[in-house]
């Protein structure tokens, strides 16, 4: 299986703040990259496919790069609703496989 | 509006088999590119796939439990099911359903359902 690893896996950052995260995978994967947010008791909510393309609604202070292994997710300026925690997956092989999460909290 | 939701038992014995199903509305599983997955996430930790079926009856199962794993369709009543057998506490988790569409990202999931594996 490939394998997702995320840096940092806690992140303390303040309202306004750059925010990047970071993951990589075991091998390439092109870019069959998505990024979800995750809010305490509820389910993940899909922010970015194919690694840049930005999920209809989700708003733009959030973008993707990356391609083969290396890819991040960037929030241009952290607003309150964003505190939540972030995962990465891959969907380039039939087993997919997420990376272990970036909890951004309130600095 | 696509909606998906899982039901099952809250609470299982160690050595029984789960039973899950993920009713949906919104999309047909027999549309071409129409796929369902089941992920896990036990507390406080990282999710996990477990099994994927899709618009053509293909099925694909995590590669470390697939013994353990049998994933249906009943296209009729908008269902999938998922039955995982011998169920540990390490089993428990929330369980999830979720969609995707011509193997991509997965965009609607459901509310998830926990499942606690206890004597």
């Amino acid at each position: 299986d490939i394998q997702m690893t995320q840096s940092p896996s806690t992140l303390s950052a303040s309202v306004g703040d750059r925010v990047t995260i970071t993951c990589r995978a075991s091998q390439s994967i092109s870019s069959w990259l998505a990024w979800y947010q995750q809010k305490p008791g509820k389910a993940p909510k899909l922010l970015i496919y194919k690694a840049s393309s930005l999920e209809s609604g989700v708003p733009s202070r959030f973008s993707g790069s990356g391609s083969g292994t290396e890819f991040t997710l960037t929030i241009s300026s952290l607003q309150p609703d964003d505190f939540a925690t972030y995962f990465c997956q891959q969907y380039n092989s039939y087993s997919l496989t997420f990376g272990g999460g970036t909890k951004v909290e309130i600095k | 509006q696509v909606t998906l939701r899982e039901s099952g038992p809250a609470l299982v014995k160690p050595t029984q088999t789960l039973t899950l199903t993920c009713t949906f509305s919104g999309f047909s599983l027999s549309t071409s590119g129409m796929c369902v997955s089941w992920i896990r996430q036990p507390p406080g930790k990282a999710l996990e796939c477990l099994a994927r079926i899709d618009w053509d009856d293909d099925k694909y199962y995590s590669t470390s439990l697939k013994t353990r794993l049998t994933i249906s369709k009943d296209t009729s009543k908008n269902q999938v099911v998922l039955t995982m057998t011998n169920m540990d506490p390490v089993d428990t988790a929330t369980y999830y359903c979720a969609r995707s569409k011509d193997s991509n990202a997965l965009d609607y999931w459901g509310q998830g359902t926990l499942v606690t594996v206890s004597s």
